[in-house]
């Protein structure tokens, strides 16, 4: 069973400091990882997507990956209350080459706190 | 250009009802999924298609859930005999081919079943 574990929070952040996401996943043979924004009552987004070991930098978000620790992380800087959403893990499907079908986390609700 | 829309945006409907969720992805888009998220869950992945083909239903719970899209454009989720435990925001997204790694999600059809 391919799993990808994320704390469900919430996690509250003061406005202009930095959150840090966090997840693992099960299986080691996983190559692409995801990370989705969903505000309340809304559809995910994708924000990011990773591949390669190491630091993924675009604007105010950073992905980090370590296979070796099947760990994947997200810092948002300089957060913002519009940053205030739940975010979602997600990995691909190393299994099938073509089919992006993901597996998620269940997310980790951010509140930005003015 | 317009994004994957889904309809209805709400169905209600009764225990051992039939029912039919639409979904219309971005023109020229040929990998489409489905998903379901229940409350405080991420999405769960449901099926595949790749072109006109179901390449992956490993994710239909059981024989009650069955798809088509028999033109590679709108897909129809169709589910038998509803039950309680279907109630849940059904999601679509689609990618321009397979192995791309932007899905875009529509709106999702939440359904209750009473």
């Amino acid at each position: 069973q391919k799993e990808v574990e994320q704390n469900s929070g919430p996690l509250s952040v003061p406005e202009g400091a930095i959150a840090s996401l966090n997840c693992t996943y099960s299986d080691r043979g996983s190559q692409s990882f995801f990370w989705y924004r969903q505000y309340s009552g809304k559809s995910p987004e994708l924000i990011m997507f990773i591949y390669s070991n190491g630091d993924k930098e675009d604007g105010r978000f950073t992905a980090q990956l370590n296979k070796a620790s099947q760990y994947v992380s997200l810092l948002i800087r300089d957060s913002q209350p519009s940053d205030s959403a739940t975010y979602l893990c997600a990995v691909s499907d190393p299994t099938n080459f073509g089919n992006e079908k993901l597996t998620f986390g269940t997310g980790t609700r951010l509140t930005i706190i003015p | 250009g317009a994004g994957v829309s889904q309809t209805p945006s709400n169905k209600v409907t009764e225990k051992g009802k039939y029912v039919e969720l639409r979904c219309d992805p971005i023109s020229g888009h040929t990998a489409l999924y489905w998903y379901r998220q229940s409350l405080g869950q991420g999405p769960e992945f449901l099926i595949y298609f790749q072109g006109t083909g179901a390449a992956d239903d490993s994710g239909l719970p059981n024989d009650r859930f069955f798809a088509v899209r028999p033109e590679g454009s709108v897909s129809t989720l169709k589910i038998q005999r509803t039950e309680r435990g279907d109630s849940a925001v059904y999601l679509c997204a689609s990618s321009l081919t397979p192995g791309d790694d932007t899905q875009y999600f529509g709106p999702g059809t939440r359904l209750t079943v009473l």
